[in-house]
């Protein structure tokens, strides 16, 4: 089946600093790519939607500037958190969908701790 | 509104059933899924039905639709303390490919 790896699986950083969480899908080509978050206890929150080649689109209320997504290849998205603060920490989840019936192909999920 | 609501603590004995309920938003939805998440891990698809069907049956899981009043479930039948987990349902958006999860609802299997 369609495996989707991100790494790291746990980044503890100090504030201030810039992380970059990477989302490959292993064994498919990924056209779309998807950066969701989630806070401990709550549901998943779609951040943004990025396309191989071009820019992502961000939800609304999501700061552009801050999370930087790079999707240069059809199977590797990464997420930038940029001058990260304890208030970014939360677990970031991506996905990649096939088409199809929709189905979307989850990450294991990157825990952020910004001290 | 715009949430996708579930109940969101449920417990059960093993080998009972669990029924875990979900209240969507967009009659217009394709697809509409069920995911499961087991702690510190991501989403694991377990099942999906197309939103012209009223129920499908997969092993010992049973979804439930009714579109009228956009109400979604899902059974377990035989729960098993491995079930435990958090239950996301999801809708797809008209015309995106974006996925609105539910608030989640936490099974316990107690022994």
């Amino acid at each position: 089946g369609a495996v989707v790896s991100q790494h790291p699986s746990w980044v503890i950083c100090k504030s201030g600093t810039s992380v970059k969480i990477e989302c490959r899908s292993l064994d498919f080509q990924a056209t779309t790519m998807f950066w969701y978050r989630q806070f401990p206890k709550q549901s998943l929150m779609l951040m943004a939607t990025s396309n191989e080649g071009s820019k992502a689109t961000y939800e609304q209320g999501v700061e552009k500037d801050k999370f930087l997504i790079n999707h240069a290849s059809l199977t590797l998205s990464t997420l930038t958190v940029t001058s990260a603060h304890p208030e970014d920490s939360s677990f970031y989840i991506c996905s990649s969908t096939t088409g199809g019936y929709n189905e979307q192909f989850f990450g294991p999920g990157t825990r952020l701790t910004v001290l | 509104g715009e949430d996708v609501e579930q109940s969101l603590f449920l417990s059960v004995r093993e080998g009972d059933s669990s029924v875990i309920n979900c209240t969507y938003t967009d009659s217009s939805s394709t697809y509409l899924y069920w995911y499961k998440q087991e702690p510190g891990a991501g989403l694991q698809l377990l099942t999906y039905i197309f939103s012209n069907m009223d129920m499908k049956q997969d092993q010992r899981l049973t979804v439930l639709l009714n579109k009228k009043d956009k109400h979604l479930s899902l059974r377990i039948a035989d729960t098993q303390t491995g079930d435990s987990a958090i239950y996301f349902c999801a809708e797809i958006r008209t015309n995106t490919d974006k996925l609105i999860f539910g608030t989640g609802t936490r099974l316990q299997v107690f022994p």
